[in-house]
């Protein structure tokens, strides 16, 4: 079955990045995209960008551009998304989820990153 | 970048109720678009997409419909489990949400 499993909750300072990790089986990683998509608390969901399984080719949401970078590896089947220049309204929990067709069927279980002083 | 603009923001209903969510595309998406229910603390889960078809296993009481840039979401009898928040997405141009609808018990 497929699963996605994401890498455990992050406490970061100002200034700082974090890098979060997506695992994936139970498909052919590289014949789908990921997507990250964050969540602050008590608000909606939120897309950040993609990463193509098969090529590594990215594509951001304008708003993240700049301090946002996602990538793949193909040996472990696992894309990675880093946020850097981290403020407190960056806290959220971040979800990957596999792109179907532009939908998101397959999500890990998200991400907690808190960004506190 | 597509806007998506849900409405109601807040929607309070009792078991029985059909209920209509409506959400707006700032331009034309064509069909292609999607809605999820998240509960608190959970991952979402894809209810439909193309703007109409039923994800497997999501119970008939959901339907969508809508092109271009209005849509909508009825749950034709709302049932205990459906009390939740839902998000729709556009899919023509990468990702944008909705900003959600909380369904609420009245």
């Amino acid at each position: 079955q497929v699963q996605l499993v994401q890498s455990g909750a992050e406490v970061k300072k100002p200034g700082a990045s974090v890098k979060v990790s997506c695992q994936t089986s139970g498909y052919t990683f590289t014949s789908y995209g990921i997507s990250w998509v964050r969540q602050a608390p008590g608000q909606g969901l939120e897309w950040m960008g993609l990463v193509s399984g098969y090529n590594g080719n990215t594509n951001y949401a304008q708003k993240f551009e700049g301090r946002l970078t996602m990538t793949r590896d193909t040996s472990t089947s696992t894309a990675y998304m880093e946020l850097g220049s981290l403020r407190s309204d960056d806290t959220a929990v971040y979800y990957c989820a596999r792109d179907r067709g532009g939908i998101g069927v397959y999500w890990g279980q998200g991400t907690l990153v808190t960004v506190s002083s | 970048d597509i806007q998506m603009t849900q409405s109601p923001s807040t929607l309070s209903a009792s078991v029985g109720d059909r209920v209509t969510i409506t959400c707006r595309a700032s331009q034309s998406i064509g069909r292609w678009l999607a809605w999820y229910q998240q509960k608190a603390g959970t991952v979402p889960k894809l209810l439909i997409y193309k703007s109409s078809t039923l994800e497997s296993g999501v119970p008939s009481r959901f339907s969508g419909s809508g092109s271009g840039t209005e849509f909508t979401l009825t749950i034709s009898s709302l049932q205990p489990d459906d009390f939740a928040t839902y998000y729709c997405q556009q899919y023509n141009d990468y990702w944008t949400f909705g900003q959600g609808t909380k369904v609420e018990v009245k």
